[in-house]
């Protein structure tokens, strides 16, 4: 099987512009999880979503917000962006709750 | 509240040694633990879980963990460290009613030759 997949690997933005981030779960599962991981917060839960609603939410501003599709791929959106913002974004896929949580190679995202 | 402890930043172990990592954590449920690598530039890997049953797991590349309820922790142990295993490595729980893992600051283990 396929891993999951993040597009793009790298992305270089200005503040005040916004971005979207892809992800692609592994198949067959529904589950699609975000993390936000910088060296002073560490690894942090954004948001999770499961047959496309939001299931559970991180504690991050609303500039943070991500859908997901019937195909299970999902998108996070970052709008109006702050040099704080730079970060590796993983996503994680899973068949459902209460099961392991398989990671993509994430998103590098440098905003200057 | 709900986090996870890993209380060495930094451990350094000779190639052939055994490596001990330790993890604790304070969750109000019945926790589901995990250890997870990273290396430079790379998303997380799945080393091994915990969701109920025999307390001492079995997971990738010759890594174990043992669950002790009663001093919540979930150390990480490997009989033999071999060069390969540097990285930096993760601990985090989570539930069995949801996907939002919370991960430990990460130890960062290095490996001399």
């Amino acid at each position: 099987k396929a891993g999951v997949t993040q597009t793009p690997r790298y992305l270089i933005k200005t503040r005040g512009q916004q971005v979207t981030l892809s992800c692609s779960p592994i198949s067959g599962h529904r589950s699609v999880s975000w993390y936000q991981q910088t060296p002073g917060q560490g690894l942090q839960f954004l948001f999770e979503y499961f047959s496309e609603t939001q299931r559970n939410k991180g504690n991050f501003p609303g500039r943070f917000s991500g859908r997901q599709f019937s195909n299970s791929r999902s998108e996070m959106n970052v709008s109006t962006l702050e040099l704080g913002d730079s970060a590796l974004y993983l996503c994680a896929s899973s068949r459902d709750s209460g099961y392991e949580q398989y990671f993509g190679p994430g998103t590098r995202l440098t905003v200057t | 509240a709900q986090s996870v402890t890993q209380p060495d930043i930094h451990i350094t172990v000779s190639e052939g040694a055994s490596l001990e990592l330790r993890c604790n954590y304070s969750y109000g449920a019945t926790p589901y633990l995990f250890w997870y690598v990273q290396s430079p530039g790379q998303g997380l890997q799945l080393l091994l879980k915990y969701f109920s049953g025999d307390t001492l797991v079995q997971g990738i590349k010759g890594f174990e963990a043992e669950f002790k309820r009663s001093q919540s922790s979930f150390n990480l142990r490997k009989p033999s460290v071999h060069w390969s295993d540097a990285a930096e490595y993760f601990c985090a729980v989570g539930g069995g009613a949801t996907n939002k893992l919370i991960f430990g600051t990460g130890t960062l283990l290095a490996v001399q030759p």
